[in-house]
């Protein structure tokens, strides 16, 4: 069956650097694969959806990139803030587009002023 | 504002009991979906539902059951059946449409007395 694996140890980096999460699945692609951000106690919330045929997706500070033959999806936030602090979840969809998806564990990023 | 509205946010069961959680969405989504969280792991996936009067079970939907009388309601109940019901239970919807993101509520906390 497809697993997701996620770095489960913290990230700490400091305010100002580039925090890079990675992503990795086993078995055959996604259709696509979504990343979403967590804050303890409270629900995922959607930041980013990249399709298999996209290389690289971007929103203001957010880059995700999916490499189809590294089986693999990087999730950079640059010139990161504290409040960017949270658990960060990657999702693929194995249903062929119709949104039923598999989670993983998350990396918790913490962002030191 | 549009959203996910899921209660109670903390709720106790006593052995022997079920509990239904509640998880309305005013969206106009036709999709739902129930999660559970544990510490540690990715959310995994209950039960789902594509349309009203209509649901699939998930990946551990043993111990649960779910109705979908009406679009924006989708109830989870937490039967006696379900041993290790501890856990952050997340309510999410999303349009039917491929390659769409979820949107989440913010969760129930069920604990064991």
């Amino acid at each position: 069956s497809q697993k997701i694996e996620q770095n489960s140890e913290a990230l700490n980096i400091q305010e100002g650097k580039t925090a890079t999460l990675t992503c990795n699945y086993t078995n055959y692609s996604p259709a696509y694969l979504q990343w979403y951000r967590q804050d303890p106690g409270r629900g995922p919330v959607f930041l980013l959806l990249i399709r298999e045929n996209e290389k690289e997706k971007r929103k203001e500070r957010l880059k995700v990139t999916f490499d189809t033959t590294l089986k693999q999806s990087l999730f950079h936030i640059t010139a990161s803030q504290p409040a960017d602090s949270a658990t960060y979840l990657c999702a693929l969809d194995m249903s062929g587009g119709y949104n039923k998806l598999i989670f993983g564990a998350g990396t918790r990023l913490a962002v030191h002023p | 504002d549009g959203g996910i509205t899921q209660s109670p946010k903390y709720l106790f069961r006593k052995e022997g009991q079920n509990v239904t959680l509640s998880c309305e969405q005013n969206l106009n989504h036709d999709a739902m979906y129930w999660y559970r969280q544990d510490p540690g792991q990715g959310l995994r996936l209950i039960y789902y539902s594509q349309i009203v009067n209509d649901f699939q079970k998930g990946d551990i939907a043993e111990g649960y059951s779910v109705s979908r009388e009406k679009k924006e309601s989708f109830p989870l109940t937490v039967t006696s059946a379900q041993k290790n019901p501890t856990a952050f239970y997340l309510c999410a919807s999303s349009p039917s449409t491929s390659n769409q993101p979820q949107h989440f509520g913010d969760g129930t906390r069920l604990s064991i007395l």
